[in-house]
């Protein structure tokens, strides 16, 4: 079966701009969570969501926003850019704790 | 606060070798733990989930242990390939979320 399916891939924004990212996770899974990866960070956990509601939140601001649709699918918009935004955001999907898959991620760059 | 630690954060090894990679967590009160293998500028890749009922599992070359009251986990490599040249990460799940708290990950590198 396809795996997850996050798009766009690759975006270049400008700082004060705003970007939404997409992420369709595998069929049947319900639960979608978000983490960005940067070099010194490493991978942080964003946000999860389960059947549209919101379950956790990372210590990010609220720039970073997400949503969940009836159909599981994911997007995460980010306000305001700033140049510390650049990294790779992944999104993961799973059955319900348990294994999580994750996409191939969008690699942000904000100039 | 969960922390997770990776090290070495790099290891350079021959072909063939068997080989160890630990991974040491600060709350032994998860729900499991997972393994996972990123190539340059991808996605992560599953390599195995153990539950936190569970000792090891395994899939082919690979088996991973988990020690929950010491708060390790090792994933074992048995003959390594070039092709197992990756970073290698393991994160823990705890109870009542599914957010995963990762190590920095080991960038191995397997020379032919």
């Amino acid at each position: 079966k396809a795996g997850v399916t996050q798009t766009p891939r690759y975006l270049i924004k400008t700082r004060g701009q705003q970007v939404t990212l997409s992420c369709s996770p595998i069929s049947g899974h319900r639960s979608v969570s978000w983490y960005q990866q940067t070099p010194g960070q490493g991978l942080q956990f964003l946000f999860e969501y389960f059947s549209e509601t919101q379950r956790n939140k990372g210590n990010f601001p609220g720039r970073f926003s997400g949503r969940q649709f009836s159909n599981s699918r994911s997007e995460m918009n980010v306000s305001t850019l700033e140049l510390g935004d650049s990294a790779l955001y992944l999104c993961a999907s799973s059955l319900n704790y348990y294994e999580q898959y994750f996409g191939p991620g969008t690699r942000l760059t904000v100039t | 606060k969960q922390e997770v630690t990776q090290i070495p954060a790099a290891l350079s090894v021959p072909e063939g070798e068997n080989l160890v990679l630990n991974c040491s967590f600060t709350d032994s009160a998860i729900y499991n733990l997972q393994w996972f293998r990123q190539d340059p500028g991808k996605g992560l890749t599953s390599l195995l989930l153990i539950q936190s009922s569970q000792r090891e599992q395994t899939s082919g070359r690979l088996n991973a242990s988990l020690d929950k009251s010491s708060g390790r986990s090792t994933l074992y490599i048995a003959a390594s390939q070039p092709g197992d040249s990756a970073t290698y990460l393991c994160a823990v799940m705890q109870g009542g979320s599914e957010k995963l708290v990762f190590g920095k990950g080991m960038k191995l590198t397997v020379n032919p």
